[in-house]
């Protein structure tokens, strides 16, 4: 059971290039988000699609793009990376069940930017 | 902003000790969540409790829902090594759809 997949694990760009954070879900799960971790912050929300073909906005969503062209695959584009997207980057697959929806979480990306 | 705190930030203990951890919130909620975190590992589901439930019990893991003040604890009992990590609440809201809003974490050490 593979779960949630991010690739890669470790990134040092340089300000200003471009990146997409690969992420896949062997679950089966519609709804899928990207997080990202900095200290003394918590996890903030980026963007996550409610299924393929439809994504949102979360609470952080500037300077990312998103795509959702197949139920599996959530990748996280950074457009011209800066110094301040330095931060650990986690993708979440959610389930929903009887009580509510929970999930699950990928092994993160630290991603550098130099 | 949903975010809720936790208290404390960080939390040292002995083994064997119990370990209780808050999380506070700042409008309604369907459910709150609490999250592990090993370091450099992603976040795993530990228990969840619904707004209509006071009390729910994991294995060594007891979760307290207070809706009148707006929080909720985590209590792990006859902690161990193993239990050093952060942790996480997160909170369903209404009207939220599928967003989990997550505080800002306690950091668990656990010493032998």
């Amino acid at each position: 059971n593979a779960g949630v997949t991010q690739t890669p694990k470790f990134q040092v760009l340089k300000t200003g290039q471009s990146m997409t954070l690969q992420c896949a879900q062997d679950m089966n799960h519609e709804y899928m988000s990207w997080y990202r971790q900095d200290p003394g912050m918590g996890l903030r929300l980026i963007h996550y699609s409610v299924g393929a073909g439809i994504t949102d906005q979360g609470e952080v969503p500037n300077g990312y793009n998103v795509s959702r062209s197949t139920t599996e695959d959530f990748p996280l584009r950074l457009l011209s990376a800066a110094p301040s997207q330095t931060s650990v980057y986690f993708c979440a697959s959610i389930a929903w069940g009887g009580p509510g929806l929970e999930a699950f979480f990928g092994q993160g990306t630290r991603l550098t930017v130099v | 902003s949903q975010q809720g705190e936790e208290d404390p930030q960080a939390l040292s203990i002995q083994e064997g000790e119990n370990a209780t951890m808050n999380c506070s919130y700042k409008t309604s909620i369907n459910n709150l969540q609490w999250y592990r975190q090993n370091s450099g590992r992603g976040l795993v589901h530990l228990i969840l409790i619904r707004s209509n439930e006071r009390e729910k019990h994991s294995g060594r893991l007891r979760v307290t829902l207070d809706t009148s003040k707006k929080s909720s604890s985590l209590l792990i009992t006859a902690s161990r090594a193993a239990d050093t990590a952060s942790y996480f609440c997160a909170k369903q809201r209404p009207g939220g759809g599928n967003k989990l809003t997550f505080g800002t974490g306690t950091q668990l050490k656990v010493e032998l």
